[in-house]
């Protein structure tokens, strides 16, 4: 069955420095999302993307992040400069499309750890 | 703003027992999507099952089952038969239907424990 697949699976970062975030979600999805998880709260939505556009984000989701599809693979989620509070699991998703019935489907996400 | 709620934060279940979760959700919109999803220890979130507000049959897949009550807002998950490979954290997640809403909102979760 095909997969989301996120990479790396675990970064380290140290505070105020860029990092880039990679996913590769199913080839023939259209539509592809960034979820975070702080450890032990829930699952936060932060932006969704169609069309080489952001679709909707959240009020996490400020100047600091941005998402790209630098190819047609690809989709990225950056932060400019990381702060403490990013530490958190980031969860790429993709659905096919956004009609009734199309469920997400995750990968396995990456655990940004900022010291 | 839509809500979701899960009010165990921790739930254990004797190999082969039946096991049930609960959610609550609260919203005023009259259709939308609920979820429940799985994330074992790999921490790959697993789509478990999916029920559609209008539809009053509840959700069955497999050994997993839903109760949906829309009147009261509760969407429980029971896992018949459990088994070890279903110890992981539960996540039930509401989704609005409507033009150019995709997100999920998400529970805090239940962390499930199978006893062999």
């Amino acid at each position: 069955e095909p997969e989301v697949t996120q990479t790396p699976s675990h970064q380290v970062t140290q505070m105020g420095q860029e990092v880039i975030l990679r996913c590769v979600p199913i080839s023939n999805h259209l539509y592809f999302y960034w979820y975070r998880q702080i450890l032990g709260q829930k699952v936060e939505f932060l932006v969704s993307f169609y069309n080489n556009e952001i679709s909707e984000k959240s009020e996490i989701f400020d100047d600091q992040f941005s998402v790209e599809r630098p190819d047609g693979s690809n989709f990225t989620l950056k932060i400019r400069s990381t702060k403490l509070e990013d530490s958190a699991m980031y969860f790429c998703a993709s659905s096919l499309d956004r009609v009734r019935d199309s469920p997400l489907h995750f990968g396995n996400g990456t655990r940004l750890t900022v010291t | 703003a839509q809500t979701v709620t899960q009010s165990q934060p921790e739930m254990s279940v004797q190999e082969a027992e039946t096991v049930t979760l609960s959610c609550t959700y609260d919203t005023s919109e009259s259709d939308y999507y609920l979820f429940w999803y799985k994330q074992p220890p790999s921490r790959q979130m697993i789509l478990v099952i999916r029920q559609e507000a209008y539809k009053q049959q509840n959700a069955t897949e497999n050994r997993f089952s839903v109760n949906f009550q829309k009147a009261a807002k509760s969407f429980s998950l029971k896992i018949s038969d459990s088994q070890l490979g279903d110890a992981a954290m539960y996540f039930c997640a509401y989704r609005r239907i409507g033009a150019g809403s995709y997100q999920l909102t998400f529970g805090k979760g239940t962390k499930l424990s199978v006893i062999p």
